[in-house]
């Protein structure tokens, strides 16, 4: 158990609708970090938060948003869905930017 | 830019040793890391290294050699729950550069 839980597990939903999944860091952990993974594909860096503020953008979406809340724990906003969105989306919390990353256990989304 | 290139899959035997190769391109990093993944899982960290030079951890062993531009996990006496998928990560200011995974699959 690496710590970092992330709601829900599963998530299927339709084209065109939207979705928020949740993570909640490990303690201490100040750094955020949102991964999509798709069937047999490595992890897609999609972005980061730092104590509550955007830290770096990778691959993500306009239709995807983020945020980070004061208490640490994150969201992630995904809308217009597609069905070449569904993935399993991971978060990983750190001490400070760049440390060893902690996973959470993933959401599996699935758009039909 | 920034780039890893590591093998997609490697298949090894039950009990033996296989090295799995990570060469990056990028203008700056302070370590290189590397994460385990099992089927439906999530990524696991495994081991880390700042400097040049091996570090072992148990069965598992990383190397750096920033020369080189180049890194390898190593993994000792083989056993099926091993069969995965295996990360290179470049440890930035600002955050993780992953590689694309080399799938390791055990023959028994």
């Amino acid at each position: 158990d690496s710590g970092v839980t992330q709601t829900p597990k599963h998530l299927i939903t339709a084209t065109g609708q939207r979705v928020t999944l949740r993570c909640s860091p490990r303690s201490g952990d100040l750094s955020v970090y949102w991964y999509q993974q798709s069937l047999d594909q490595g992890l897609q860096f999609l972005i980061q938060y730092y104590n509550g503020e955007e830290r770096a953008k990778g691959n993500i979406l306009e239709r995807f948003s983020a945020q980070q809340f004061p208490d640490l724990h994150s969201e992630l906003n995904l809308s217009s869905l597609e069905l070449g969105d569904s993935a399993l989306y991971f978060c990983a919390s750190s001490e400070n930017s760049g440390d060893t990353q902690y996973f959470g256990p993933g959401t599996r989304l699935t758009v039909l | 830019g920034q780039s890893l290139e590591q093998p997609s899959e490697v298949t090894a035997v039950e009990g033996a040793i296989v090295q799995i190769n990570c060469t990056y391109q990028t203008s700056g990093f302070y370590g290189l890391s590397w994460y385990q993944q099992h089927d439906g899982g999530a990524p696991t960290f495994l081991s880390y290294n700042a400097l040049d030079g091996l570090e072992e951890t148990g069965r598992f062993s990383s190397f750096l050699s920033r020369s080189d531009s180049y890194g390898y996990l190593l993994l000792q006496e083989l056993q099926m729950k091993d069969s995965a998928s295996y990360f290179c990560a470049l440890n930035r200011d600002d955050k993780i550069i992953f590689g694309k995974g080399t799938r390791l699959h055990i023959l028994p």
